[in-house]
Formats: C-alpha cells, structure tokens, sequence
C-alpha cells in the first residue's frame, strides 16, 4: 500500500509569495494531520481533520496559514504571504478509525525555506 | 493539556551495547496511548513501539522494549544490541483526546 505521499519534498520560495503543500493520505484513513518541524519549537500540531471537517485548528499560527480538505484523498496547506519565519518541514500524517489506538503514519515531509 | 517532557537532548553510546531513552508526560485523560516514534536522517518518521495505557505488560518489539509507569507517567525506550541504524531522532508522544503530542526529541548516536 502506498504510504502517505506529500508535495514538494522541498520548496524555497521569496518571502510574500503563496505557498501551497499538498498530501494524499493513506487510502481508508479518516483522520489526517498536519504538523510544523523546526529546531526551535520541535513538532507542532497546526491542524487536524476528521472525515474531511477540520476538527481542531488551534495550532495554525495565524491567519496567513491556511488548510482544507475538499475530499477524504487530499488535503492543502496554504500559507499566504510567507514569511521567513514559516521555514520548517511540514510533515502530513493520516490515521484509521478515530478512537482507536492513536497511531499515526507520516509522510515524507515539505521542507519549506522561505527567503 | 496534554505535554511531553524528554530530558535527554542528545546521547550516545557504542554499537551492541544498551541505552535507555527518558520520557515523561502528563495528561487529563484516562485512555491514552504511547509511541516512540524514530526519524533518522532521512526525516522520515517511523513508529518504533506502542504502548495502550489500559495494559499493564510492557511493550516489547524485537530490540526494542519499554518501561512504562503509568502512576509515576514514564514511559522510557530500551534499545538492546545497539546498531548503526539506530542512529536517529527519537521522540515520544501522547495520543489523547484525538491528538498525538510530541517532546523536544533525543538525538541518540550509535558509535561504531
């Protein structure tokens, strides 16, 4: 089975300019995550969705991120305008069955430099 | 609030022999799960072991085996016969309440 799949695996981009992340996750997966890596803060929950409705946002951080999930197969990440300080990898992670033991599968990242 | 704690920024120690991985955690809710979760170099995250908060017997996967104490909320890794690729980030984490929280991480190196 495929794993969970997100692109780009890398970005460097000018800093005001739209960014958009995109994962695929696992097919059968109803909740998907995605989170922020940085040496500074480790890894962060920014938002994560259940069933394709965005279940708990309060890790976004702030309104130039944005996320949605149009169908249960893909999900964006939208950040607008970037600023340097959003340079991190993004990780994308899905999960089976709501409730039930927690474990997560993570996609290879986005590592994301804005300049 | 869920938070997890990993005192150890960085260890390492010599190829075969054991380390043990420190955690602890905190949480409201009283069915939770445990992971140790591996990122080596590649940055990709792997799931090492698992730990439901309802069974007392401790996890154990081939090398690698926890001890978990729910009253005193540890939940350390024991990594047995050390190998080269086992170099790597390893983080622990708390599911509850439908999210999974993450420490600070361990850089542990295995030494040749």
């Amino acid at each position: 089975d495929a794993g969970v799949i997100q692109s780009p695996r890398h970005e460097v981009t000018e800093m005001g300019q739209e960014v958009t992340l995109r994962c695929k996750p696992i097919s059968g997966h109803n909740s998907l995550f995605w989170y922020r890596q940085t040496m500074m803060r480790g890894l962060e929950l920014l938002i994560y969705f259940n069933n394709n409705v965005p279940i708990d946002d309060s890790g976004m951080p702030e309104d130039r991120f944005s996320a949605k999930m149009p169908n249960a197969s893909f999900s964006t990440l939208k950040i607008q305008p970037s600023e340097p300080r959003d340079s991190a990898v993004y990780f994308c992670a899905s999960r089976r069955d709501r409730g039930r033991h927690g474990e997560l599968f993570f996609g290879e990242g986005s590592r994301l430099t804005v300049l | 609030a869920q938070t997890v704690t990993q005192s150890q920024p960085e260890m390492s120690v010599q190829e075969a022999e054991t380390v043990t991985l420190s955690c602890t955690y905190d949480t409201s809710e009283s069915n939770y799960y445990l992971f140790w979760y591996k990122q080596p170099p590649s940055r990709q995250m792997i799931l090492v072991i698992r730990q439901e908060a309802y069974k007392q017997q401790n996890a154990t996967e081939n090398r690698f085996s926890v001890n978990f104490q729910k009253a005193a909320k540890s939940f350390s890794l024991k990594i047995s016969d050390s190998q080269l690729g086992d170099t790597a980030m390893y983080f622990c984490s708390n599911f509850g309440n439908e999210k999974l929280t993450f420490g600070t991480g361990t850089r542990l190196t295995i030494i040749p």
